[in-house]
């Protein structure tokens, strides 16, 4: 069964500063799928930026881009200029697609982060 | 506008009364699924379907059950919460066999007393 592990439970950052995330795995698969989800104080859960295990280059969506080291199985996710609005708690998942169990999304724990004036 | 929608938002209860949260997307996705969220635990799968009349339990499915007899609709149903079901619920939706981007409701959270 795939692991995910989130060590980091609150963080917190300047606004317009960076900030990184860290995430690691652990799965005996090749092909897989790996999440960063955002949840805000509304509760949705928002997609923020995902990666293909395959491709070599790291997934970037604006303020958002990942470190993907496979070999290390890391994962994680770096805020630039980070703003008010990031404040959230941020969740890394693991999907592996298949026949047996569908679509299903492994969770972290969680890294609460807040943006600070 | 494509949207996973739960309902209620927010449910008290007493134990052992029976209780359905409900939910429905409006994206004709093949897969929908359920998941319960608690602190320090993340989210973790209750129950999925892969299609109308095909379901199959997640990683914590003792206490609830699921239906699937429409493709949009896959209710969660508590047939005698106990507090140890006190939670946040999602469901989420998402095309089958891809890695395609997966929906989620607003949440449902749920308080047993």
């Amino acid at each position: 069964a795939q692991t995910v592990t989130q060590s980091q439970p609150e963080m917190s950052v300047q606004e317009a500063e960076t900030v990184t995330l860290s995430c690691t795995y652990d799965t005996s698969e090749n092909n897989y799928y790996l999440f960063w989800y955002k949840q805000p104080p509304s509760r949705q859960m928002i997609l923020v930026i995902r990666q293909e295990a395959y491709k070599q280059q790291n997934a970037t969506e604006n303020r958002f881009s990942v470190n993907f080291q496979k070999a290390a199985k890391s994962f994680s996710l770096k805020i630039s200029d980070s703003q008010l609005g990031d404040t959230a708690m941020y969740f890394c998942a693991f999907m592996k697609p298949s026949t047996g169990g569908g679509n299903k999304l492994t969770f972290g724990t969680g890294t609460q982060l807040k943006v600070e004036l | 506008e494509a949207q996973v929608t739960q309902n209620p938002r927010y449910l008290i209860t007493v134990t052992g009364k029976k209780l359905t949260v409900t939910c429905s997307q409006n994206m004709n996705h093949e897969y929908m699924s359920w998941y319960r969220q608690d602190p320090g635990l993340g989210l973790r799968q209750i129950y999925y379907s892969m299609n109308v009349e095909v379901t199959d339990k997640g990683d914590v499915p003792e206490g609830y059950k699921v239906s699937r007899k429409e493709k949009r609709n896959f209710p969660l149903i508590l047939e005698s919460p106990s507090p140890n079901q006190t939670s946040l619920y999602f469901c989420a939706s998402s095309l089958y066999g891809t890695a395609s981007e997966a929906f989620f409701g607003q949440g449902t959270r749920l308080t047993v007393v």
